[in-house]
């Protein structure tokens, strides 16, 4: 069964720094892998998708990568603002079956001024 | 405004009370998708679509149905609700393999 960690569970930093989260999936056979972000009470938004034929997505302060070989992913927040203050979401898609995904458990993000 | 819609928004029910949870999109999206989730445990995958009449199980599906008889909606029925379904239920959708999901804004779903 797929198990999906991200780390680290919650992060603390002051306005400007620049930060990276991290996923990781037993089975390393990911199709698609997808992050997310969740304000407290509210649904999903999409930030980034990597598709199967890619390497890494950007837009705008955001980055992120996979690295098939290894099962990881990484999102990149470059010079944080209290705005993004949230929980981040990583999921993926098994390369082996095709339309089940997997979640993490999140990364709670807080960035104050 | 494309969106993806479900209703009930809150719903607390008592034990064995059929109940559904309907969801609904109009980007005519072939994959649609139905989420709990739980403190600590993060969203897990209930049940998911890749087309109308296909449908198949995701993590957690025991105690739930779910239909697609058309493109647009993806019911999730509770037969017999147990209070170990409160939860907060979120339903997905996206073209095919390659693209994005979109997410409802959730049922708070509590069971008695």
């Amino acid at each position: 069964k797929q198990e999906v960690t991200q780390i680290p569970a919650a992060l603390s930093v002051p306005e400007g720094e620049n930060l990276v989260l991290n996923c990781s999936f037993t089975d390393s056979a990911i199709y698609n892998l997808q992050w997310f972000r969740q304000d407290p009470g509210k649904g999903l938004t999409s930030l980034l998708l990597i598709q199967s034929s890619q390497r890494e997505q950007t837009s705008g302060r955001l980055n992120a990568s996979l690295d098939k070989s290894s099962g990881r992913s990484t999102l990149y927040i470059a010079a944080s603002q209290p705005g993004d203050s949230a929980t981040y979401l990583c999921c993926g898609e098994s390369g082996s079956t095709l339309g089940r995904l997997y979640f993490g458990r999140g990364t709670q993000l807080t960035v104050w001024p | 405004e494309a969106q993806v819609t479900q209703n009930p928004r809150y719903l607390i029910t008592v034990t064995g009370k059929k109940l559904t949870v309907t969801c609904s999109q109009n980007m005519n999206h072939e994959y649609m998708s139905w989420y709990r989730q739980d403190p600590g445990l993060g969203l897990r995958q209930i049940y998911y679509s890749m087309n109308v009449e296909v449908t198949d199980k995701g993590d957690v599906p025991e105690g739930y149905k779910v239909s697609r008889k058309e493109k647009r909606n993806f019911p999730l029925i509770l037969e017999s609700p147990s209070p170990n379904q409160t939860s907060l239920y979120f339903c997905a959708s996206r073209t095919g393999t390659l693209n994005e999901q979109f997410f409802g804004p959730g049922t708070r779903l509590t069971v008695l």
